[in-house]
């Protein structure tokens, strides 16, 4: 079993749809990352979160320690949200999820 | 753009050969972490180097290795290349010496084809 599990594995939404993406993990951690992966393969960092909530425009990350799981919500979903979003955890060193592959269609 | 820079974006070699890929870090980073991303294994963390000193290994294979520079850049060296070793190198940058805190820069990273 992965240290690091995403769900779903693909999504596809149409614009203007709320996007729900999930992370579990079975880890201790300090932190936990939300990566953006786009076509062309560079990796943005969305995220780090250690509790709580975080907010960054459209994104909201959530983190619920006690249940060791993670989500990412996409308000108002656009085709340009059209990546892969990767969890990641820092157990201490980086544990990636598999990915989430969204689709946003117009 | 992130502030971590990346050679080559591209590389394609033959196997049993060897190449070197090269990371700046951010401005001001001192930690330098490499990363590889196949098809079949995903994203993996290799090694980690703070401030020129090696601070925390991976899954890296012995025929790769890395170093950082007095200038705070890296190299990652990868030898008697594999088919298999064909993957997305990534680098990222932060500022702190452990992995418990502080935000991770990445790179564009490189694309290394083996054939």
């Amino acid at each position: 079993k992965n240290e690091v599990e995403q769900s779903p594995q693909n999504l596809t939404a149409q614009e203007g749809e709320f996007i729900t993406i999930n992370c579990s993990y079975s880890v201790g951690i300090s932190a936990l990352h939300w990566l953006q992966q786009h076509p062309g393969g560079g990796i943005v960092s969305l995220f780090m979160l250690s509790s709580g909530k975080k907010k960054h425009g459209r994104l909201i990350a959530t983190i619920n320690i006690q249940e060791k799981h993670s989500s990412l919500h996409i308000t108002a979903s656009h085709p340009r949200d059209s990546a892969v979003y990767i969890c990641a955890v820092r157990s201490p060193k980086l544990i990636f999820g598999t990915g989430t592959r969204l689709q946003v269609f117009p | 753009d992130s502030g971590v820079t990346q050679t080559p974006k591209h590389l394609i070699t033959a196997t049993g050969q060897r190449v070197t890929l090269r990371c700046s870090p951010r401005s001001g980073d001192l930690s330098v972490y490499w990363y590889q991303q196949s098809l079949d294994q995903g994203l993996q963390f290799l090694i980690q180097y703070y401030n020129g000193e090696e601070r925390a290994k991976g899954n890296i294979l012995e025929r790769f290795s890395a170093q950082q520079f007095p200038d705070l850049h890296s190299e990652l060296n990868l030898s008697s290349l594999e088919l298999g070793d064909s993957a997305l190198y990534f680098c990222a940058s932060s500022v702190n010496r452990d992995s418990y805190t502080g935000e991770l820069f990445f790179g564009e990273g490189s694309r290394l084809t083996v054939l």
